[in-house]
């Protein structure tokens, strides 16, 4: 069955630190994986796009990690804001037609406070 | 350039009452999907259009009509509404044709109770 967990849950950080979300899936065919934000009452945010033959992909703060063989993957947030409370969601792409995002299986999503 | 826009925002049904949600986006926008939130469980594909005049079948479909007359808005409709289907509902769409790792745009979704 395809699925993606996150861990942990949610989390709770002081502004300034750092904090890495992990990912696993069992989706197959893989296509790609892909990090959402989404703020407390918001659409999801892409963060960052990776395929199969990319192992690390940056978007200012925020850097995402693949390991295809190991179907895991992890959100590495550096100098935390306060702004980047939300949750963060792992998704990933199946095999698809037409160019459609039609087989993204998505994760539960992790929670982030940032405190002061 | 509004991106993607959803309305209503928030809206309450009464059980067996219809209604249609309204997605809008102006970036030329081939695909458009319509997904549900709810507590616990992922994102799920309700409906999505790969062009204007097109709709299909995404995960949870039943109970559920779309319709994509003009290439910019995509609607929902519920024909006749069920406490089963109070969920926050998103609308998304992506441009590029043919690649799998295009970047999807979210609305601000509509929060829909049914009594």
């Amino acid at each position: 069955k395809n699925q993606v967990e996150q861990s942990p849950q949610s989390l709770i950080i002081l502004e300034g630190k750092n904090c890495t979300l992990q990912c696993n899936y069992t989706v197959s065919p893989f296509s790609n994986l892909r990090w959402y934000k989404q703020d407390t009452g918001r659409g999801p945010v892409s963060l960052t796009i990776m395929t199969f033959s990319e192992n690390t992909k940056s978007n200012g703060r925020y850097t995402a990690t693949l390991d295809a063989d190991t179907k895991q993957s992890s959100l590495h947030i550096t100098a935390s804001q306060l702004s980047d409370s939300a949750s963060y969601i792992c998704v990933v792409g199946g095999a698809y037609t037409a160019g459609n995002n039609r087989k993204l299986i998505w994760g539960l999503g992790t929670s982030l406070a940032v405190n002061p | 350039n509004a991106g993607v826009t959803q309305t209503p925002k928030f809206r309450v049904l009464k059980t067996g009452q219809s209604m249609t949600l309204l997605c809008a986006q102006d970036m030329n926008h081939e695909y458009m999907y319509w997904y549900r939130q709810d507590p616990g469980m992922g994102l799920r594909l309700i409906h999505y259009s790969v062009g204007e005049g097109t709709t299909a079948k995404g995960e949870v479909p039943d109970g559920y009509n779309v319709s994509r007359l003009k290439k910019q808005n995509f609607l929902l409709g519920l024909e006749s509404a069920a406490p089963s289907q109070t969920s926050v509902y998103f609308c998304a769409s992506n441009y590029r044709i043919g690649l799998d790792t295009d970047t999807q745009y979210f609305g601000p979704g509509t929060r829909l109770t049914v009594l």
